[in-house]
């Protein structure tokens, strides 16, 4: 079956230190990829995507990703993290013309001030 | 404008009753999605709406489980016989079309309990 793995459940950084988060999937053809957040107390929100192009997408608040095809990947990063970037991140992708989102268990970041 | 809104934030009921969840779509969403989310893991796809049609309901974990979405706009998940293992965040989220560019806003999600 398809799947997502975030390698890491739980990130603590300092501030100004450098992200990344990793994201792998298995599925062997056309695929959407997708980074959530969660911040404390709030939904779901759309960080970044990636459906076709530059694999190196850009997203809000300074955060981009890279698609590796041959890797099955789409890392999450950014080079100087805020106390403000504490949340929970998700890595999610859809498959083909599917519209499901199948997605991984999540990364908990915690960034100290 | 207004975002996605589902009631109740919370539920608690007894292993054995009947609930109902509902969700609110952005006025105009055409598309609507379930997910649940279970402690420590991501979202899981339950069911999706392309109007009043159920397009994808390949998700619902078995047949106590049922959505509808009369009107194309409110949908309401229902939930039968209730057990503990249906404790979860049930999340709505809807997207303005049904190409797959649309990105999905989601909603506050309702916390289920069954004791």
């Amino acid at each position: 079956a398809q799947s997502v793995s975030q390698h890491n459940h739980h990130v603590i950084l300092s501030e100004a230190a450098s992200l990344e988060l990793g994201c792998n999937y298995s599925y062997g053809g056309t695929v959407n990829l997708f980074w959530y957040v969660q911040y404390p107390g709030q939904h779901l929100q759309l960080l970044l995507k990636y459906f076709s192009g530059d694999p190196l997408v850009k997203g809000i608040k300074g955060f981009e990703a890279e698609f590796i095809k041959s890797k099955f990947s789409f890392n999450l990063r950014k080079p100087s993290v805020q106390w403000s970037d504490t949340a929970e991140y998700f890595c999610a992708v859809r498959l083909g013309s599917n519209y499901q989102l199948i997605w991984g268990a999540g990364t908990k970041l915690i960034i100290k001030p | 404008g207004a975002g996605v809104s589902q009631t109740p934030s919370n539920k608690v009921t007894e292993k054995g009753k009947y609930v109902e969840l509902r969700c609110d779509p952005i006025s105009g969403h055409t598309a609507l999605y379930w997910y649940r989310q279970s402690l420590g893991q991501g979202p899981e796809f339950l069911i999706y709406f392309q109007g009043t049609g159920a397009a994808d309901d390949s998700g619902l974990p078995n047949d106590r489980f049922f959505a509808v979405r009369p009107e194309g706009s409110v949908s309401t998940l229902k939930i039968q016989r209730t057990e503990r293992g249906d404790s979860a965040v049930y999340l709505c989220a809807s997207s303005l079309g049904t190409g797959l560019n649309y990105e999905q806003y989601f909603g506050p999600g309702t916390r289920l309990t069954v004791t």
